[in-house]
């Protein structure tokens, strides 16, 4: 069964300090990758999502990841980070690997704080 | 579009007692799916399905049911609460098979005492 671990709860940050948020999966097919955000007493919106092509996405609002098939990982980056930034991200895997199926594999979560 | 709503944002049930939580979405998308969120476990999968008339169970459907007798509607029924079901609940809504992008909707906080 595919699964998906985030490898840190919180990584606290001071603003303007680079992050990264490690999301590592397990899956033997070609899979689709996801980054999504929480915001304090919200729902999920999507951040970024690997489905083929480029192994770097980016988001608009300045995140990037990379895909790395051989150490089958999704980090989640970001160069300069803002207060606004702090919220929960959840990587996640489609359980269809390339296939949609609607369905979704979500990691723990990492709750970024960023400290001014 | 409203995209994704969902109803109640709060409820606190009694032990035993039954509620539904509505799901509905105004995109005519084809698939739909309710997540339990817990802290420290991220989000679990409880029931989906991939068009009316059409569901099937995700990783933790015991306690829950849905049906789904039209394309916008995608109710969950828990038919006797229990403080093991204390979570927030999400529905989310894919336009169908060609589309990877989940739209959620903004939540049910249920307490079970």
């Amino acid at each position: 069964a595919q699964s998906v671990t985030q490898l840190d709860s919180q990584v606290p940050v001071f603003e303007e300090a680079p992050v990264e948020l490690r999301c590592n999966y397990s899956s033997s097919v070609s899979v689709y990758l996801f980054w999504y955000v929480q915001y304090p007493n919200q729902g999920l919106q999507l951040l970024l999502k690997y489905l083929s092509g480029s192994t770097l996405v980016e988001s608009i609002n300045g995140f990037e990841a990379e895909f790395n098939k051989s150490q089958t990982s999704f980090h989640l980056r970001k160069p300069s980070v803002h207060i606004s930034d702090t919220a929960e991200y959840f990587c996640a895997v489609n359980s269809g690997g390339s296939s949609n199926t609607g369905k979704l594999i979500f990691g723990q979560g990492t709750t970024l704080q960023v400290k001014p | 579009n409203a995209g994704v709503t969902q109803t109640p944002k709060f409820q606190v049930l009694k032990t035993g007692q039954s509620m539904t939580l509505q799901c509905a979405q105004d995109m005519n998308h084809e698939y739909m799916s309710w997540y339990r969120q817990d802290p420290g476990m991220g989000l679990r999968l409880i029931h989906y399905s991939v068009g009316a008339g059409i569901t099937d169970q995700g990783e933790v459907p015991n306690g829950y049911n849905v049906s789904r007798s039209t394309t916008e509607d995608f109710p969950l029924r828990l038919l006797s609460a229990a403080p093991s079901q204390t979570s927030v609940y999400f529905c989310a809504s894919t336009m169908g098979r060609t589309s990877t992008e989940q739209y959620f909707g903004p939540g049910t906080r249920l307490t079970v005492t």
